[in-house]
């Protein structure tokens, strides 16, 4: 069955410095999406992304964030300059007909 | 806007009993409403779904949920729980809205007693 996979599991960085964290949707899907969820918390929504461009954003997606899908299959996050309150689970989502968003396994950021 | 509440942060239910998961949501368009479980250190896993077909929804794990517009209500049930429920549950909502961003509700955390 087709999955949505994110690289790394694990991330570590320092405060102030820049992440990419990737994610691979399934191949057909044309809606995108990221997520996190701070530990012990809700999942809260950042930004939705769709024919090549951000349908939708959070509160929480401020200019530090940024969103791009380079190459037709990967689908990217990134961070410009990494705060501690940014240290989080990071979910990508993607979705064939925007309702049934199928979820990847997770970014860990850690920031230090 | 959108949004979800669901009560009770914990829930405890012997081994056997039922399992009553309570989410009441808000939404200014019609509503898809989701359950998704999260075991510690893992991502969400869909449960069920409801997407304006039947307002009983079966999912998986024996799991099922009814859509009661009057209510608002969304809640999830399974007749019998497994010590393997245990673990968070997240109630959602999504709409033709924000392209269809999810709203998560706060979560409940499932403990089954042996």
């Amino acid at each position: 069955e087709p999955e949505v996979t994110q690289t790394p599991s694990h991330q570590v960085t320092q405060m102030g410095q820049e992440v990419i964290l990737r994610c691979v949707p399934i191949s057909n899907h044309l809606y995108f999406y990221w997520y996190r969820q701070i530990l012990g918390q809700k999942v809260e929504f950042l930004v939705s992304f769709y024919n090549n461009e951000i349908s939708e954003k959070s509160e929480i997606f401020d200019d530090q964030f940024s969103v791009e899908r380079p190459d037709g299959s990967n689908f990217t996050l990134k961070i410009r300059s990494t705060k501690l309150e940014d240290s989080a689970m990071y979910f990508c989502a993607s979705a064939a007909e925007a309702v049934e968003q199928y979820f990847g396994p997770g970014t860990r950021l850690t920031v230090t | 806007a959108q949004s979800v509440t669901q009560l009770g942060s914990h829930v405890s239910v012997s081994e056997g009993a039922l399992v009553l998961l309570r989410c009441n949501y808000s939404s200014s368009v019609p509503p898809y409403l989701f359950w998704y479980v999260q075991y510690p250190n893992q991502g969400l896993q869909l449960l069920l779904k409801y997407t304006s077909a039947a307002t009983l929804v079966k999912g998986i794990n024996g799991f099922e949920a009814e859509f009661k517009k009057s209510e608002t209500s969304f809640h999830l049930t399974k007749p019998s729980a497994h010590m393997s429920d245990a673990a968070e549950y997240f109630c959602a909502v999504s709409g033709n809205t924000g392209g269809f961003k999810t709203i998560f509700g706060a979560g409940t955390r499932l403990f089954v007693k042996a």
